[in-house]
């Protein structure tokens, strides 16, 4: 399974913009980043995934470097419902009937300040 | 929608004790999973079904049994629970096509004494 490295802990300001670095210079071709996030005490939540090209949604941008070894998740205005755990994640082999099985490392811990 | 739901949300066991953890999901997402976290881990996949009447191992499966009992359910059963498997087990599902987000549910925290 391609490995993914992230910063152990981040800290931003409210209302800042958050700039989440992942490292995955392994990556194979057909492999999609995915950024899942997970709030105290709750399960993970989908933030968004991308191929080659930037991409938006309503809550995060991904910005995918030109040779897709490397990515970064911007928040673009943090609040405090933000502060969680960011995990990076590379879509794990081929999929069974359309099961992803999703690899998991320790992500980053963004705390947000007042 | 409820989503993704997890019976129970807490419980203790002995050593050697069984128990099932319920999930269900009313999202008609064919593909579900079983996750275990660990204090300061990352989560790791315990088993998983891409779709009804099929299940295949995950990451970390000794210890554990499942059954699909149907599209919407899906269990995790302990057999002889060991203090090992003190953990917090999220189960989740996804679609077949698309973005096949995993959505994910509350989480059960078990511990084994």
């Amino acid at each position: 399974d391609a490995k993914t490295t992230q910063p152990n802990s981040m800290e931003s300001n409210e209302e800042e913009p958050v700039h989440l670095p992942c490292n995955h210079s392994t990556i194979s071709g057909t492999d999609y980043i995915h950024w899942y996030r997970q709030l105290p005490s709750q399960g993970p939540e989908y933030v968004i995934h991308g191929l080659t090209s930037n991409v938006n949604n309503r809550m995060a941008s991904l910005a995918i470097a030109e040779d897709r070894k490397s990515s970064t998740l911007i928040l673009h205005r943090a609040t405090l419902r933000d502060a969680a755990v960011y995990y990076c994640i590379l879509r794990a082999g081929v999929l069974i009937q359309g099961a992803q099985k999703l690899v998991f490392g320790q992500g980053t811990r963004l705390t947000i300040n007042p | 929608n409820a989503g993704v739901t997890q019976t129970p949300k807490f419980q203790v066991l002995k050593t050697g004790q069984s128990m099932t953890l319920q999930c269900a999901q009313d999202m008609n997402h064919n593909s579900m999973y079983w996750y275990r976290q660990d204090p300061g881990m990352g989560l790791r996949l315990i088993y998983y079904s891409a779709s009804e009447g099929t299940t295949d191992k995950g990451e970390v499966p000794n210890g554990y049994n499942v059954s699909r009992l149907n599209k919407r359910e899906f269990s995790l059963r302990l057999e002889s629970a060991a203090p090992s498997q003190t953990s917090v087990y999220f189960c989740a599902s996804s679609e077949v096509r698309g973005n096949r987000e995993q959505f994910f549910g509350p989480g059960t925290r078990l511990t084994v004494l």
